[in-house]
């Protein structure tokens, strides 16, 4: 099935810092999720974003659904060590019946 | 939002064998889903399972390998038949969360890690 691209796959970062990553599609979506991901448990959903152009923040993190509907970018501010994981996005178009499509995922480590 | 549990968390089983994955969730939700979670990779939709009628698959998930079973609408039960090695994954349910007023924002259960040998 369809797979939603994200870059960077995977980024090494030192403590402090602030990290970007984005999410690419060729189709149209209604709705795109952000969900981290630890060792042995589950996605946990950080940010819901709904609406083109839309911002919403959750603490540190910051995501934005892009104007085209066919991108949405996260950012993390001031990393710590407890982000580590991999963030997957997830996209959803109108009238699929709530079928995700989960982008490829980008894996973070933070150093100290 | 929703609490979502899964039984077994994780599993070792012989080839050849089934295993049954239930899905507990505390609250009542139209739409349950279950995906599955290849070693490094992201997430697959395998199934939407809906309480009083079958579940619907996706492009490459078969019923016969896949059985799924949705009682009512706070529980239900994902098997995988007749491993084989490349079962090996992590299997997820999710779930429809309608308290904050929205349809389409999903929650994950913690998982089942199934290893084949």
């Amino acid at each position: 099935g369809q797979q939603l691209n994200q870059s960077p796959q995977s980024m090494f970062i030192q403590e402090g810092e602030d990290v970007s990553m984005n999410c690419t599609s060729s189709s149209i979506f209604n709705t795109w999720l952000w969900y981290k991901q630890e060792p042995g448990e589950g996605p946990v959903l950080l940010i819901a974003l709904y609406k083109a152009g839309e911002l919403t923040s959750n603490g540190r993190l910051t995501a934005q659904f892009g104007i085209t509907r066919k991108d949405s970018f996260l950012n993390i501010s001031a990393s710590i060590p407890s982000d580590v994981g991999i963030y997957f996005c997830a996209g959803l178009h109108t009238g699929t019946a709530s079928k995700l499509t989960f982008g490829t995922g980008t894996r973070l480590q933070v150093t100290l | 939002s929703a609490v979502i549990s899964q039984k077994p968390s994780r599993d070792i089983c012989q080839r050849g064998t089934s295993l049954t994955i239930q899905c507990q969730v505390d609250s009542q939700v139209t739409m349950m889903f279950w995906y599955r979670q290849q070693p490094g990779q992201s997430l697959t939709l395998i199934a939407t399972a809906n309480q009083g009628s079958e579940a619907t698959y996706e492009s490459g998930f078969v019923i016969d390998k896949f059985p799924i079973s949705r009682p009512n609408l706070t529980f239900s039960t994902l098997t995988v038949s007749n491993m084989s090695p490349e079962d090996s994954s992590i299997y997820l349910c999710s779930v429809e969360d309608y308290s904050a007023g929205r349809t389409d924002t999903q929650y994950f259960g913690p998982g089942t890690r199934l290893t084949v040998l």
